[in-house]
């Protein structure tokens, strides 16, 4: 089974300041990591994803995430927040080592960017 | 181009009438995929199509009817819904079901409330 943890409902950060979205996943084989970004009544948008290689993977928009295998987390980072990027974040994973998986998300993370 | 094109974007329909849902894509993506979310909840799955052919049928009830008829398009035909079927239907597409790696391009959505 696969699952993905996001502990925080909501984040608030004020423009302009660091922000990190929070995200851990259970995968019994090679995690294949996702981050997706959802604004209001629209589809979800892909920011960045982990499959192999460097542990730091940059995305759109300025998005980073870091893959931390021992503590089985992919954290999304921002350095300077802008408030167009308030907006619903998906983490999401799939079990690499199992053909015909799929996605399973998180529950999601609001992130509210004030002035 | 990089879009999945869902229409229409929003729908009203009664629980006796018979709608449909288009989605279409033109990158080449041979998966192509169904979700329903409800408010402030990650996408769910209900259906994938590999090579046109349905793959994955997530215990969806028979009032959905999907089909795709050729690579570009896949359509969901609505009967007989019910006012809990109210939500938001993504339809997404990615290069490959099996291959793992791939991120899911999705379209913007279909709001569907039924009354």
């Amino acid at each position: 089974a696969q699952s993905v943890a996001q502990p925080e409902d909501q984040v608030n950060v004020a423009e302009g300041n660091p922000l990190t979205v929070k995200c851990t996943y259970s995968v019994s084989g090679n995690p294949y990591l996702f981050w997706y970004v959802q604004y209001p009544n629209r589809g979800l948008q892909f920011l960045l994803k982990y499959i192999t290689g460097d542990n730091l993977v940059k995305g759109s928009y300025g998005f980073e995430a870091e893959f931390n295998k021992s503590q089985t987390s992919f954290h999304l980072k921002k350095p300077s927040a802008l408030v167009s990027d308030s907006a619903l974040y998906f983490c999401a994973v799939r079990d690499g080592n199992n053909a015909g998986n799929m996605l399973t998300f998180g529950g999601g993370t609001r992130l509210m960017v004030k002035p | 181009d990089t879009e999945v094109t869902q229409t229409p974007k929003h729908l009203v329909m009664g629980m006796t009438n018979k709608k449909s849902l288009k989605c279409e894509q033109h990158m080449g993506h041979r998966a192509m995929y169904w979700y329903k979310q409800k408010a402030k909840k990650p996408p769910e799955l209900m259906f994938v199509y590999s090579y046109e052919k349905l793959s994955i049928n997530e215990s969806v009830p028979s009032r959905f009817s999907p089909e795709c008829p050729n690579s570009s398009l896949l359509n969901l035909h609505l009967h007989a819904l019910q006012p809990e079927d109210s939500a938001l239907y993504l339809c997404a597409s990615s290069q490959g079901v099996w291959q793992g790696r791939d991120e899911a391009f999705f379209g913007q959505g279909t709001r569907l409330t039924v009354v």
